[in-house]
């Protein structure tokens, strides 16, 4: 059973960067297939996908966030990890990390349970 | 990038009864690019299917989707109390950006 958890304050203050880790457990980011992703739900709102990596490094993100948002990979720690810069109070909100199985035809089949970022000072 | 408006936004139902929910593409894109989700309050979502129509292991057989091009249904074919709670259906076709639903709320009547 893949797990994923994620990690990293939570709170943020205005103009400086986001950071959090997405650590993988059950399963091994290096087995290939799938994509390591970060979707994020503003507060009572719909979801928003940020971004994902593949184990060899190729990302693909948003573009609506793409001038901010660097994601990465050590799969040597079997984690995989989000940056994004220049934080606002819009992007205060739930982060989830997750494995997304798209080239299997499938969906976001796991998830992690979601950290929440506060940007205030 | 592919907009994706489900409708209802919300809905109000009693248990045992049969519910649809509807997804539709800006353009059209695949059945098997086409994915629902479940999330419960304060929860992480949970696929539920995906390819349109396959149930995720695990997923009552009450759960079915349907559909092709640009529109797409979600039926819960009698709704049980822990299925209250916001459905997405979310679009992976070809290339990024993948893009999500705005969610229906369902709720007890």
């Amino acid at each position: 059973q893949v797990q994923l958890q994620e990690s990293g304050p939570g709170l943020v203050k205005p103009s400086q960067t986001l950071s959090l880790i997405c650590t993988v457990s059950g399963g091994s980011i290096s087995s290939g297939g799938y994509y390591w992703s970060w979707i994020r739900q503003l507060p009572g709102k719909g979801l928003e996908w940020i971004g994902y990596i593949y184990y060899s490094g190729g990302a693909s993100y948003n573009p609506s966030l793409k001038s901010r948002v660097t994601i990465s990979v050590d799969t040597s720690k079997n984690q995989f990890s989000l940056k994004l810069s220049s934080v606002t109070a819009a992007d205060t909100a739930v982060y989830y990390c997750a494995r997304d199985a798209h080239d299997y035809g499938e969906g976001v089949d796991y998830w992690g349970q979601g950290t929440l970022v506060t940007v205030s000072s | 990038d592919i907009q994706m408006t489900q409708s209802p936004s919300s809905l109000s139902a009693s248990v045992g009864d049969r519910v649809t929910i509807t997804c539709r593409a800006s353009q059209s894109i695949s059945s098997n690019y086409l994915n629902w989700y479940q999330q419960e309050p304060g929860k992480a979502p949970k696929l539920l299917i995906y390819a349109a129509s396959s149930l995720q292991t695990g997923v009552p057989s009450r759960f079915s989707g349907s559909g092709s091009g640009t529109d797409f249904t979600l039926t819960i074919s009698s709704l049980q109390p822990e299925d209250f709670a916001t459905y997405y259906c979310q679009q992976t076709y070809i290339t990024p950006p993948w893009t999500f639903g705005q969610g229906t709320k369902v709720e007890i009547k």
